[in-house]
């Protein structure tokens, strides 16, 4: 079946304007996961939905990013005002209720702030 | 916070060698799950563990969690060409959360 689908693959923007990143997750899949990766590191949690419970944003670095999950589905990872040190790849994964700790990656956003 | 500590950073070897890696945390973890990323692509799951001591295998790869809850490895036999990518390792602590806490990656670079 298909996998975890990210859009746009790519995307440069300019310092101080708003982006959106669109996740669709696995079908069926009810846990959803954004991560953002720096050159060269490992993967830094974001935010995390399960089902309709309220999500974990601990790991969304300021106020600036938000996300949001309709219809228990497709996710957009919005950055208002983006910053320079805001480039980066951005994964988001989804997993089954049960075994929520097995995740799987779609191949991630690009993002270039200029 | 959690923080885990992998290594080695990067090596690189001889086709058929055995390559080993692993990884430390200064905090219990309740699962281990080690991914392989390809060049601009998403991880992928390699081999997930459950339990302190358990030894898994998937083909050519064995990963074990340690007794201690604070460590894992993976390693990979007979290497190949295609075994090229980084390696993460990944943890879930105690908290009932899908969240994941990964390691700064191996990168694996296999000579023929």
């Amino acid at each position: 079946g298909a996998g975890v689908s990210q859009s746009p693959s790519n995307k440069v923007t300019e310092k101080g304007k708003d982006v959106e990143l669109r996740c669709d997750p696995i079908s069926g899949h009810t846990a959803l996961y954004w991560y953002r990766q720096s050159l060269g590191q490992g993967l830094e949690f974001l935010i995390y939905f399960q089902g309709n419970s309220a999500p974990d944003k601990s790991g969304l670095p300021s106020d600036r990013f938000s996300a949001e999950r309709t219809g228990g589905s497709v996710s957009t990872l919005t950055i208002q005002r983006t910053q320079q040190e805001d480039s980066a790849v951005y994964l988001c994964a989804s997993s089954t209720r049960d075994r929520y700790y097995e995740q799987y990656f779609g191949p991630g956003t690009r993002l270039t702030v200029t | 916070g959690q923080q885990l500590n992998q290594s080695p950073q990067s090596m690189f070897i001889q086709e058929g060698e055995d390559v080993s890696m692993n990884c430390t945390s200064s905090s219990i973890f309740n699962t281990w799950l080690w991914y392989k990323q390809d060049p601009g692509e998403g991880p992928v799951l390699l081999i997930a563990l459950y339990k302190a001591g358990e030894l898994t295998s998937n083909g050519r790869l064995t990963a074990q969690f340690g007794i201690t809850r604070k460590d894992s490895f993976l390693n990979i036999s007979a290497s190949i060409p295609s075994d090229v990518g980084i390696y993460f390792c990944a943890g879930r602590g105690s908290s009932n959360t899908g969240k994941l806490i990964f390691g700064q990656g191996t990168t694996l670079q296999v000579k023929p």
